[in-house]
């Protein structure tokens, strides 16, 4: 079976500072893990996946992460935050199984 | 092009009614699922469906619940006898093939509120 475990709920940071959202998983099989962004009423947005191929993976908006199979980790990160990256976050795995599991999201705030 | 469209975009339902929630997904795409976002319990599957296969009701919470996709396209979520803690956004998502790397693209959902 497949979960994923998102540290801190809410993480506020300064608009131009890093962004680090915490992601680890479990996985009995090699797993794909994603990350996806929700706006306020919308649905949920591929920011990027992770598919096996390198292990640092850049999505869109400026976000990347980095699967490291030793910490069972799949961190998000952007250099830089800008205001229009105020959302929610949610990390999701699958391996072996028909649907994603997500975590319970991370609601990032940019302070000005 | 278009994406996964829902429909209503919300409905408020007296207790013990039953509810019909729409999904379009993309045109072309083969796999469609549901998933029920809770308040402080993220996203859980509900329903898959993939081509004329049988779909995976395994995420379905009871048999209140129950789902259908005609034509290998639209799909509908029934909730039959809504109960209090059905409230919930339900989010639709489709994706071109039955292939775990495959992207998920994900409606704007259906927020449902029981009275």
């Amino acid at each position: 079976a497949q979960s994923v475990t998102q540290l801190g709920s809410h993480v506020s940071v300064s608009e131009g500072a890093l962004v680090l959202l915490r992601c680890n998983y479990s996985s009995s099989v090699p797993p794909y893990l994603f990350w996806y962004v929700q706006y306020p009423n919308q649905g949920l947005q591929l920011l990027l996946k992770y598919t096996s191929a390198a292990t640092l993976v850049k999505g869109i908006n400026g976000f990347e992460a980095e699967f490291k199979k030793s910490e069972t980790s799949f961190h998000l990160t952007k250099p830089s935050a800008h205001m229009s990256d105020a959302a929610e976050y949610f990390c999701a795995v699958r391996g072996g199984e028909n649907n994603l599991f997500f975590g319970t999201g991370t609601r990032l705030t940019v302070i000005p | 092009g278009a994406g996964v469209s829902q429909s209503p975009s919300n409905k408020v339902t007296e207790k013990g009614k039953d509810v019909e929630l729409r999904c379009d997904p993309i045109s072309g795409h083969t796999a469609l699922y549901w998933y029920r976002q809770s308040l402080g319990q993220g996203l859980e599957f509900l329903i898959y469906f993939q081509g004329n296969s049988a779909p995976d009701k395994s995420g379905l919470p009871s048999d209140r619940f129950s789902a259908e996709r005609t034509g290998g396209s639209v799909s509908t979520l029934t909730i039959q006898r809504t109960q209090q803690e059905d409230s919930a956004v339900y989010l639709c998502a489709s994706s071109l093939r039955f292939v775990e790397t495959d992207t998920q693209y994900f409606g704007p959902g259906t927020r449902l509120t029981v009275l």
